[in-house]
């Protein structure tokens, strides 16, 4: 079992709905990161936070809000998507983002928009 | 820039036989961190190992080994004796100490089916 937990599995919502992804870790892990993931691509970081500041974000567009509550949690908010915002988005944690600290991946949540 | 290039996009095999992955990586930075991730169907990246630039020794785990050689810039990834539950997409990946420290830098990935 993974130890980054993320919710929902599976997400299925329309271009005007409101919706949130979570990701939780309780693993002491000071850095966590949003990727985006298209078929047969590999990973596209987002955002990344570090000690719950927000530190990189990938010019990602503003439909797509990120939030860290607590050292243990990370949202995202997701308003207004589009159908190529259709995609698996998955959490990460590490120690530190420093360093050669190993990203730990949870399962992701695959997201469709209609 | 840095990157991490992979240049088998999918390799089939069948059961048993040994099969190597291969990476090719590009960083200015001298320290650097050279990671391989496993992603099965179910979606999860699960972290397989990591190598420190100044740790030239290469790695056995069970069937898994890892050649690192730095004159080439090479991470390559061998399975001895594969099995089914092999089959996934394996990801190389390179972070810097200094440059982009924050990024961990992903190749196109290696599709790996293992056929009964």
């Amino acid at each position: 079992d993974t130890e980054v937990t993320q919710t929902p599995k599976h997400l299925v919502m329309g271009m005007t709905n409101k919706k949130s992804l979570k990701c939780e870790q309780h693993m002491g892990h000071r850095a966590m990161y949003w990727y985006k993931q298209k078929a047969k691509k590999p990973p596209e970081l987002m955002f990344v936070y570090s000690y719950e500041k927000l530190s990189i974000n990938e010019s990602v567009p503003s439909r797509f809000s990120p939030e860290c509550p607590n050292s243990s949690l990370l949202n995202l908010h997701l308003h207004a998507l589009q159908p190529e915002d259709s995609a698996l988005y998955l959490c990460a944690s590490s120690q530190d983002w420093r360093g050669n600290q190993p990203q730990h991946f949870g399962d992701g949540t695959r997201l469709s928009i209609l | 820039a840095q990157k991490v290039t992979q240049a088998q996009t999918e390799i089939s095999v069948v059961e048993k036989e040994d099969v190597t992955l291969d990476c090719v990586y590009e960083t200015r930075d001298t320290t650097y961190y050279l990671f391989w991730y496993k992603q099965p169907p179910s979606g999860e990246l699960v972290f397989l190992i990591r190598r420190n630039s100044f740790d030239e020794q290469n790695e056995i785990s069970g069937r898994y080994s890892w050649n690192f050689q730095k004159s080439t810039s090479s991470f390559n990834f061998t399975i001895t004796a594969s099995q089914v539950v092999d089959s996934a997409v394996y990801f190389c990946a390179l972070k810097g100490a200094f440059q982009g420290a924050q990024k961990l830098v992903f190749g196109q990935g290696t599709r790996l089916t293992i056929n009964p």
